[in-house]
């Protein structure tokens, strides 16, 4: 079954605990986007990666790493979370930009 | 400063109706644009797109219609059913990047 998975599903940290969700696609996409997902300001780009070793900032990237070593992953990383990064967060995967991005299931993250 | 604008938040449409759900943009940059479906506690889901070059894509009960010289764009919904309930999401890609708007939370009234 073609699926974009991510792990954990849900996670309490504390401010400053650094932290990774993995994000995993089955479908041999090149393209793979994190994004949160906010009250208000609904769905807002992380980071994107375009190919193995290659990533870029979305809109919203200050306090996030990410890292593309293989085609099929692609891991968001907070260094050091702070409450501001308390959200819902959606990895996607895609062909390319302009074609159907498949979500994830979502990982609701609460910095305490 | 938003790119992509979904301005109602919500929209209440008796069943068996027409849904019609608006989108406009800012950059004319922008040349695909795409919809997707979001129910509580899962992703989103795409449901339709439309390439800059067309003014309307159908997909059975779905119709995206495109306004390049207003920058809208509509999403259409008939009729409307119970499971049209979800949050609509506009999109808009231009070479790398794609921006998402707000949401439009649709509720289908029995």
């Amino acid at each position: 079954e073609a699926q974009v998975t991510q792990n954990p599903r849900y996670l309490i940290t504390v401010t400053g605990k650094k932290l990774t969700v993995t994000c995993s696609q089955n479908m041999n996409h090149e393209y793979m986007s994190w994004y949160r997902q906010d009250p208000g300001l609904g769905l807002r780009q992380i980071y994107y990666s375009m190919n193995v070793e290659v990533t870029d900032k979305g809109d919203v990237p200050e306090g996030y790493k990410v890292s593309r070593k293989e085609k099929r992953n692609f891991p968001l990383i907070l260094e050091s979370p702070s409450p501001n990064q308390t959200s819902l967060y959606f990895c996607a995967s895609s062909t390319g930009i302009s074609d159907t991005q498949y979500f994830g299931p979502g990982t609701r993250l609460t910095v305490l | 400063d938003q790119q992509v604008k979904q301005n109602s938040p919500s929209l209440s449409v008796q069943e068996g109706r027409i849904s019609i759900l608006n989108c406009d943009y800012t950059n004319s940059m922008f040349d695909y644009f795409l919809w997707y479906k979001k129910y509580p506690a899962e992703g989103p889901t795409f449901l339709i797109s439309i390439s800059s070059i067309k003014d309307k894509n159908e997909d059975g009960r779905f119709t995206v219609f495109l306004n390049k010289s207003a920058k809208h764009l509509s999403l259409h919904i008939v009729p409307s059913q119970p499971g049209d309930s979800a949050v609509y999401f506009c999109a808009a890609s231009a070479g790398d990047k794609i921006i998402f708007g707000k949401g439009t939370r649709l509720h289908i009234l029995p």
